[in-house]
């Protein structure tokens, strides 16, 4: 059984590099979420996938940021131009939508350090 | 909207000592409720859940009694070990559409010896 693998585990940047992560759900789950964790504070969604759809994406996701799920499996979220800012941690977590409880399983996470 | 208030950590206990982290949300309607534990250098983990009123979520032995009347989902352990340091995550979904979680700050446990 694998769960929720993310690469690669750390990723320093220069300022202004493009960065692209990568997240395997677990193979039966159609919901795919990717988070965005800063030091001290709790996950915040960024945006999720049904399937290939992205059908939602939050305010915290600039016009540097974008996600693709090409072929409903894994996704990938890349940054261009990173900034300081952009120093988070970076989970995604997927799901089997239609289950009662919908229950979100978390990847270990990409840490991304911008120099 | 949505959210997630925890107690503010870091927590310090002793070995054996009783534990509690308090959640409180507000949220449209009655979601289901959880607790995540992040341990250091790993990803979150799903500690307990519960998903109606009353309901108590149960693991290792951690607990936690969804209470509606207070909006309220507040985590104890009777006695703490070394291993259970970590990080707490209280959280809950949106209703409908992306069902995205909305989560605490976090509450920082330190067990010591």
């Amino acid at each position: 059984d694998t769960g929720v693998s993310q690469n690669p585990r750390h990723k320093i940047t220069k300022r202004g590099q493009n960065v692209t992560f990568r997240c395997d759900p677990i193979s039966e789950h159609n919901r795919l979420y990717w988070y965005r964790q800063t030091l001290g504070q709790g996950p915040e969604f960024l945006t999720y996938f049904q399937n290939e759809a992205q059908l939602e994406k939050s305010r915290l996701l600039s016009d540097r940021f974008s996600a693709e799920r090409p072929k409903g499996s894994f996704s990938t979220l890349e940054i261009q131009r990173t900034e300081q800012g952009d120093s988070a941690m970076y989970l995604c977590a997927s799901s089997l939508f239609g289950t009662r409880l919908n229950e979100q399983f978390f990847g270990p996470g990409t840490r991304l350090t911008v120099l | 909207g949505d959210s997630v208030t925890q107690m503010e950590g870091p927590v310090t206990l002793s070995e054996e000592a009783f534990l509690t982290i308090n959640c409180t949300y507000t949220a449209t309607g009655y979601p289901s409720l959880f607790w995540y534990v992040q341990y250091p250098g790993e990803g979150l983990q799903l500690l307990l859940k519960a998903t109606k009123a009353d309901d108590k979520g149960s693991n290792k032995g951690f607990e936690a009694t969804y209470r509606k009347e207070t909006t309220s989902f507040h985590l104890e352990k009777g006695s703490v070990q070394v291993s259970d340091s970590a990080v707490y995550f209280c959280a809950h979904p949106t209703q409908g559409g992306s069902e995205k979680l909305v989560f605490g700050k976090g509450t920082k446990l330190t067990v010591n010896p």
